[in-house]
């Protein structure tokens, strides 16, 4: 069975410019989330689907981010106007429909912001 | 204060060591505890997860203690392999629902 895989491994971009990252998650895995980490520090929460629906997006940072999941399959972020503290390896996991499933993390999408 | 608190280490152990992680959580609510291995520019994966009567999955052993509100894991025999970043993660902290919260991470370094 194929894991969670994200979209690109890596990108580096110009501060005002726009990147979109990709995350396919686990097939039959309705739970898909983004996390973040920026350098020196924790990952960070950043929102949940469940499905195609937002059930949480508390920990987005602005609204230069905008994440979707049109279909519930395969869900994009997209960072708009990058800036500089936008750099940093974002990482999208993927559960089953249980409250109590394991979170499978993809290998993440390293942002360098220049 | 962060909502869970690890030392970063790094500990630097001798193979066939016993080293033992600490972390603290701040919010009482919390639901689930585990912690996460994380090797060096790859994603975490999960190791194990922390019950309250303790649970042991070969030479790892988890610890709750929801009182104190403190979770530690214990590494018997320190392989070479062990070396990783060990995440303390909480789930349910703020809000409750399914997202994670990390702590910092504890970097492992077992030698010859």
């Amino acid at each position: 069975e194929a894991g969670v895989t994200q979209f690109p491994s890596h990108s580096v971009i110009e501060k005002g410019q726009t990147v979109t990252l990709r995350c396919d998650p686990i097939s039959g895995h309705d739970n898909l989330y983004w996390y973040r980490r920026v350098m020196g520090k924790e990952i960070k929460f950043l929102l949940h689907f469940v499905k195609e629906s937002k059930q949480d997006e508390s920990g987005m940072p602005n609204n230069r981010f905008l994440a979707e999941r049109t279909g519930g399959t395969y869900s994009t972020l997209k960072v708009q106007p990058a800036e500089l503290e936008d750099s940093g390896v974002y990482f999208c996991a993927s559960s089953g429909r249980s409250y109590d499933y394991e979170q499978y993390f993809g290998p993440g999408t390293r942002l360098t912001v220049t | 204060r962060k909502e869970v608190e690890q030392d970063p280490g790094p500990f630097n152990v001798p193979e066939g060591a016993t080293v033992a992680f600490n972390c603290t959580y701040s919010n009482s609510a919390s639901q689930s505890f585990f912690w996460y291995r994380q090797d060096c520019r790859k994603e975490p994966k999960l190791l194990m997860s922390v019950y309250s009567s303790g649970n042991e999955d070969g030479r790892f052993t988890a610890q709750l203690n929801r009182a104190s509100q403190y979770i530690s894991l214990l590494i018997r025999d320190s392989k070479l392999s062990d070396s990783a970043t060990y995440l303390c993660v909480v789930k349910g902290v703020t809000g409750g629902g399914n997202k994670l919260t990390f702590g910092t991470g504890t970097q492992l370094k077992v030698e010859l």
